[in-house]
């Protein structure tokens, strides 16, 4: 059960776009479609971004997209804003009937 | 509207127990999977226990054999037991929904802080 890897921080300039990648293994992100993706800001509940790799809740920007590619799942979002800065966290679905969350990624924007 | 509210969190000594409990509102918890996800002061999420809409349950390495989830349909409640425990046990648990259908959570309570020190 150990964390999905996550990069620490990233950062970016307003209007600029990002990729935070999410590293697993094949028996979680490489096995299933289940990757998440939750942004989090201090003292605050995490918040559904993305589900099933790519799809969007009602009510997430268009900005937010993600893809996967054997054991790496990976959240863009485009036409940064001073709002986006965040914690940003991916989870998977495992092998084990259990999830496993990464270490989580500190957007700055810039 | 869906609404998650943790309590029984507080401070607590290393070997005690301690009680969690999530209220649920706008839809039954026997409907889908409820889980414990918890956060160390600084740190990332962590899955702590899933229990499903058969009654199934799972538990991280963690926690196995020391912490308990149940439910209370009548109350539309979910509890965590939580006994044995330790410094590294300090956390804010947060109560998560999983989405009907689908293999994540969909929506999460604002947590209850737990803090385990002498």
């Amino acid at each position: 059960q150990s964390a999905l890897t996550q990069p620490a921080s990233v950062s970016g300039s307003p209007g600029q776009s990002i990729t935070i990648s999410c590293t697993g293994t094949s028996s979680d992100v490489g096995r299933y479609k289940y990757v998440s993706w939750y942004q989090q800001r201090p003292g605050e509940a995490p918040k559904l971004i993305l589900f099933d790799v790519s799809n969007r809740p009602s009510g997430v920007s268009n900005r937010f997209s993600g893809s996967k590619s054997d054991n790496t799942a990976s959240l863009t979002i485009s036409g940064l804003q001073a709002e986006d800065e965040a914690y940003y966290y991916c989870s998977s679905y495992t092998i084990s009937a259990t999830w496993v969350f990464g270490a989580g990624t500190e957007l700055t924007v810039l | 509207e869906v609404q998650l509210v943790e309590s029984g969190g507080g401070l607590i000594q290393p070997g005690g127990s301690l009680r969690l409990s999530c209220a649920a509102s706008g839809f039954t918890v026997s409907s889908t999977y409820l889980s414990w996800v918890r956060q160390a002061p600084g740190k990332g999420l962590v899955w702590i226990s899933t229990i499903y809409s058969g009654g199934s349950t799972y538990y991280a390495d963690s926690v196995k054999g020391r912490f308990t989830i149940s439910r209370d349909t009548s109350k539309n409640t979910v509890f965590l037991q939580m006994s044995s425990l330790r410094a590294e046990d300090t956390a804010v648990y947060f109560c998560a929904r999983g989405a009907h259908g689908g293999n994540y959570v969909d929506y999460w309570g604002q947590g209850t802080l737990v803090t385990v020190s002498s």
